[in-house]
């Protein structure tokens, strides 16, 4: 079955600075893979998927995330972190040719200082 | 991309009462899906539907669970007997691995 981990449970940075969130997963071969967002009581929002082929992907509001085979993980970036991307961060993934399901990791919360 | 409407977005409930929870997706779709999110905690699998039957469902699923779409565009959850520890956030989402997931906006359920 496939599992998600995001080691972070929380990481402060400041406005202006780089950002990285980890997420390592475990799977047999080669998963769909995505990052979404969630605002305090808002629903998920899709930052970026990554299904096959270039594995540096580029998302929404400035995100980009690389598939790294070998270390089973999908880090998200960004070079600039702005006020308004605090919000808590959850990787997931589906099985390709298997359950369609999503499963998460537990999440990132991210707090931006001034 | 196409959008997901959930209703209620909140409904309050006391324990023991039947809630029914809808998602209505935009355009036709094949695979559909309820997650929950116990507030604080991560966003957890309950059962997808595709070709009108379950095709796979969590352990959290139990026999107090079910899902239909009774009329072809609706997707409906239906918790029978709601307890405490069902308060959480539910969340429909439409979709395929291949073609990536859309997710509704949630329905906060409180059971009181």
């Amino acid at each position: 079955a496939q599992s998600v981990t995001q080691p972070d449970i929380h990481i402060t940075v400041s406005e202006g600075a780089s950002l990285e969130l980890r997420c390592n997963y475990s799977y047999g071969a080669t998963p769909y893979l995505f990052w979404y967002v969630q605002s305090p009581g808002q629903g998920l929002q899709l930052l970026l998927k990554y299904f096959s082929g270039d594995t540096l992907v580029q998302g929404i509001k400035g995100f980009e995330a690389e598939f790294k085979r070998s270390q089973s993980s999908f880090n998200l970036r960004k070079p600039s972190v702005h006020w308004s991307d605090a919000a808590e961060y959850f990787c997931a993934v589906a099985a390709q040719g298997g359950s369609e399901k999503l499963v998460f990791g537990k999440g990132t919360k991210l707090t931006v200082n001034p | 991309e196409p959008e997901v409407t959930q209703t209620p977005s909140h409904q309050v409930t006391q324990m023991g009462q039947e809630v029914i929870l809808r998602c209505v997706p935009i355009s036709n779709h094949l695979y559909f899906y309820w997650y929950r999110q116990i507030l604080g905690q991560k966003v957890e699998f309950l059962v997808s539907f595709y070709n009108n039957e379950i095709s796979e469902k969590s352990e959290i699923f139990d026999d107090q669970f079910s899902v239909e779409r009774p009329d072809g565009s609706n997707f409906t959850l239906k918790i029978r007997s709601t307890k405490l520890e069902d308060s959480a956030m539910y969340f429909c989402a439409i979709g395929q691995g291949n073609y990536g997931y859309t997710f509704g906006s949630g329905t906060r359920l409180t059971v009181v």
